[in-house]
Parts: structure tokens; sequence; C-alpha cells
């Protein structure tokens, strides 16, 4: 079945604790981004990779890093969370930066404290 | 700086009744607008899209409208059923140097049977 993978699905974690959220498409897509959705304020992009060791920051990349070391994979990493970034994330991916069409990972919900 | 906007944040409609979903935007540089749909606890899925060079789009029962001497589009859902019942986004494709994509902050839509 084709599908974008996130884990985990929901985390709380403590301000400054590094972590890492994991994405994964088995579609042989090209793109990939990652986004945040708050409320009143849509989803806006983080980071997003047009191929593999390929990425570049979106609207609202402070305070994240990600990697594209395989085509498959885009890992989310936040090296020192804090409350602000408390949020509902999501990947996506599209089989080319042009595609229209999006394929979204079930979402995860981060709290941080 | 809100590019893409959806004013209603929410939308109540009987069943086998039209649903209207509305959205603005600010940008006659977009190039193609998209509608997605969001069920809890999932990532949105595609629903349709239209080009810019376009007035209709039309897959179903889903029919998007665009203006764009009014700079707006709407989604036309008909008939409504209560498996509609989701967030509704509105997104917008602007390139420039890279695609990128803007989203509306959503109408959740409630069907009633």
């Amino acid at each position: 079945e084709a599908q974008v993978t996130q884990n985990p699905r929901y985390l709380i974690t403590v301000t400054g604790k590094k972590l890492t959220v994991t994405c994964s498409q088995n579609m042989n897509h090209e793109y990939m981004s990652w986004y945040r959705q708050d409320p009143g304020l849509g989803l806006r992009q983080i980071y997003y990779s047009m191929n593999v060791e390929v990425t570049d920051k979106g609207d609202v990349p402070e305070g994240y890093k990600v990697s594209r070391k395989e085509k498959r994979n885009f890992p989310l990493i936040l090296e020192s969370p804090s409350p602000n970034q408390t949020s509902l994330y999501f990947c996506a991916s599209s089989l080319k930066v042009s595609s229209t069409e999006a394929f979204f990972g079930q979402g995860t919900r981060l709290t941080v404290v | 700086d809100q590019q893409v906007k959806q004013n209603s944040p929410s939308l109540s409609v009987q069943e086998g009744r039209i649903s209207i979903l509305n959205c603005d935007y600010t940008n006659s540089m977009f190039d193609y607008f998209l509608w997605y749909k969001k069920y809890p606890a999932e990532g949105p899925t595609f629903l349709i899209s239209i080009s810019s060079i376009k007035d209709k789009n039309e897959d179903g029962r889903f029919t998007v409208f665009l203006n764009k001497s009014a700079k707006h589009l709407s989604l036309h859902i008909v008939p409504s059923q209560p498996g509609d019942s989701a967030v509704y986004f509105c997104a917008a494709r602007l390139y420039s140097g890279t695609y990128k994509y803007i989203f509306g902050t959503g109408t959740r839509l409630k069907v009633l049977a």
C-alpha cells in the first residue's frame, strides 16, 4: 500500500531534550517536506527536500533540522525543543516538486513542556 | 500576511444539499489551486486541483470553480454526504525559484444526516 509513515504519532517531551520524528515513504517520490499545523495558521512548511542530499528551508525553519540520506526517509530533528514547537507535524511526499498532489503522513502531535 | 484565506472556520449542511467552501487569495502569480480533505487523527488527503488557466474542474461530486478577477475559488460538493464531514484546506502553488505551496487555515464541514 502506498503510504507515508510518521513515527511517533504522539510525543511529550521536555524543553531541551533532542528528538527525532521519522518519516518514510514507499512511493519512490523525489520531493518530501515537513509542515506544522497550528490553530488559526493552517499548514506551514518547515523544510523540504527535492531529492537525496538536497534540502532547503521552508517558511518556518528555525529550531529544526532535516536530512535526506536516502530517497525514502526524511527525518525531522529538534536539537533543543522549546514549548513554542508544540504543534501537529505532518510529513508529505510527492513524485516531483512540481506535482500538485501530495501524500501526507498521519501526523505527529508533539508537546514540549 | 495570509496569502490564502478561508474566512469561514466552519459550515453545517444538511445531507443531500450542496456544500460550498470558499477560499480567497491575494497573489495573482499562483498557478495551481488545490483542495485537501482532513479527517481527525489523519493526514490531509488530496481532493481536487485546478490550473489558473481554467475556471472549472469537476471530479464526481466535487467541483472547483476559479474566479481570477475576484481572486476567489470555491469547492462545491453535491450532494453532500455525512462521510464528507471533515476539515477542508485550500492551497495555492507559487513558483519563485522553486515551487511553494501555501495553505489556508481550513474550514470544518459538518454534514447533518
